[in-house]
């Protein structure tokens, strides 16, 4: 099946610094990548859509200049958290869509654990 | 907006038992609608979907039905087992290609 990884699976970084964190699918080409942040115990809620070459589309109340989303390629996707602080502490997960599989179905990355101290 | 309702957990039920996960949903249009699970330490996987009113989706044993006039789409399972123990979301997307509407998730334990 589709194989979606990210990287790092856990960082702990110190506030007022960025970090990284990168989509790859690995045997797909991804035409749209969705980014989503879960909080523990609730749902997951999507932060942003990018397609490739384009410029991301993030939800209302997600700060663009915070988080920085890139799709270069079709199967690579990075979100950027700049100057980060404690409330960005959450566990992020992409997900990737192709429209060359199964039209209706997203494969999800195992996510990654944020912790800024 | 679109928004996604299901029930509280955690569940716990013994080995064999009958499963019901409640979902409920809210949105405009005809939604698809889905439900993944998340093992320990796993990303989500889809479990089953369905697409339009009255579609039944199945998978390993779990089932779910579209039901528009109830705006619901319970999942079920006759008979759980030990690897069954996860998270569950419910989740709707208003056509293909487009970002998901989760439910909290409900977390399901099952003991031998």
């Amino acid at each position: 099946g589709a194989v979606v990884s990210q990287h790092p699976s856990w960082v702990i970084c110190k506030s007022g610094t960025s970090v990284k964190i990168e989509c790859r699918s690995l045997d797909f080409q991804a035409t749209t990548m969705f980014w989503y942040r879960q909080f523990p115990k609730q749902s997951l809620m999507l932060m942003a859509t990018s397609n490739e070459g384009s410029k991301a589309t993030y939800e209302q109340g997600v700060e663009k200049d915070k988080f920085l989303i890139n799709h270069a390629s079709l199967t690579l996707s990075t979100l950027t958290v700049t100057s980060a602080h404690p409330e960005d502490s959450s566990f992020y997960i992409c997900s990737a869509w192709t429209s060359g599989g199964s039209s209706y179905e997203q494969y999800f990355g195992p996510g990654t654990r944020l912790t800024v101290t | 907006g679109n928004s996604v309702t299901q029930m509280e957990g955690p569940v716990t039920l013994s080995e064999e038992a009958f499963l019901t996960i409640n979902c409920t949903y809210t949105a405009t249009g005809y939604p698809s609608l889905f439900w993944y699970v998340q093992y320990p330490g796993e990303g989500l996987q889809l479990l089953l979907k369905a697409t339009k009113a009255d579609d039944k989706g199945s998978n390993k044993g779990f089932e779910a039905t579209y039901r528009k006039e109830t705006t619901s789409f319970h999942l079920e399972k006759g008979s759980v087992q030990v690897s069954d123990s996860a998270v569950y979301f419910c989740a709707l997307s208003r056509n293909s290609g487009y970002a998901l509407n989760f439910g909290k998730g409900t977390s399901l334990l099952v003991t031998p």
